[in-house]
């Protein structure tokens, strides 16, 4: 079965700090890779996704991703992170050519930036 | 337009109870799908309705059943609850149908669920 890793479970970083957040998968076929936020006490919010072509991915606030496909890995950067950035993220993957709408998701990193 | 919009927004119930969850999906969208977020981990897949059927289904037992409204709003139902049923349950809708290219979800706020 698909399975998403996130490594690094809790993060702490201060302000203007760089960020990068590992994730991998386990399927070998075609993917859709996500990347979504959750801050405190609100909804899932898309930050980027990858389809195909380039795959260095830019998201909103400043955020973006690489796709390696080699390493079945989907990184997320930021160069310099912000207070308003605390929140928790999630990888997640969508077999492209067989599993419709389904999502897995990674168990979830969460950032704390002290200002 | 409108996002997804979940209802109750918190609700405990006792073990052995039924329980039944609300979404309505974003205008546009035909596709709902629900996930379960337990404390500490990310969503799992539960299922996915389509054209008021469901047609996509994670490792989860037929005590979680689900149904889908003309207007593509959805429903899931929780039979004889258990402690381990208590998380957050998240509802997705997506256009497309679940077939061809996805292009993401738009999640609801979700629905805590405690039971004790």
């Amino acid at each position: 079965a698909q399975s998403v890793s996130q490594h690094n479970h809790h993060v702490i970083l201060s302000e203007a700090a760089s960020l990068e957040l590992g994730c991998n998968y386990s399927y070998g076929g075609t993917v859709n890779l996500f990347w979504y936020v959750q801050y405190p006490g609100q909804h899932l919010q898309l930050l980027l996704k990858y389809f195909s072509g380039d795959p260095l991915v830019k998201g909103i606030k400043g955020f973006e991703a690489e796709f390696i496909k080699s390493k079945f890995s989907f990184n997320l950067r930021k160069p310099s992170v912000q207070w308003s950035d605390t929140a928790e993220y999630f990888c997640a993957v969508n077999q492209g050519d067989n599993a419709g709408n389904m999502l897995t998701f990674g168990g979830g990193t969460r950032l704390m930036v002290k200002p | 337009e409108t996002g997804v919009t979940q209802s109750p927004t918190h609700l405990i119930k006792t073990r052995g109870q039924q329980v039944t969850l609300r979404c309505s999906s974003q205008s546009g969208h035909n596709t709902v799908s629900w996930y379960q977020q337990a404390l500490g981990q990310g969503p799992q897949f539960i299922f996915q309705y389509y054209r008021e059927e469901e047609n996509g289904r994670g490792n989860f037992p037929p005590r979680f059943s689900g149904l889908q409204f003309p207007n593509y709003s959805s429903e899931l139902n929780v039979n004889a609850l258990e402690l381990d049923d208590s998380a957050l349950y998240l509802c997705a809708s997506s256009p497309g149908g679940g077939t061809g290219q996805f292009y993401g979800y738009t999640f609801g706020s979700g629905t805590r669920l405690t039971v004790v």
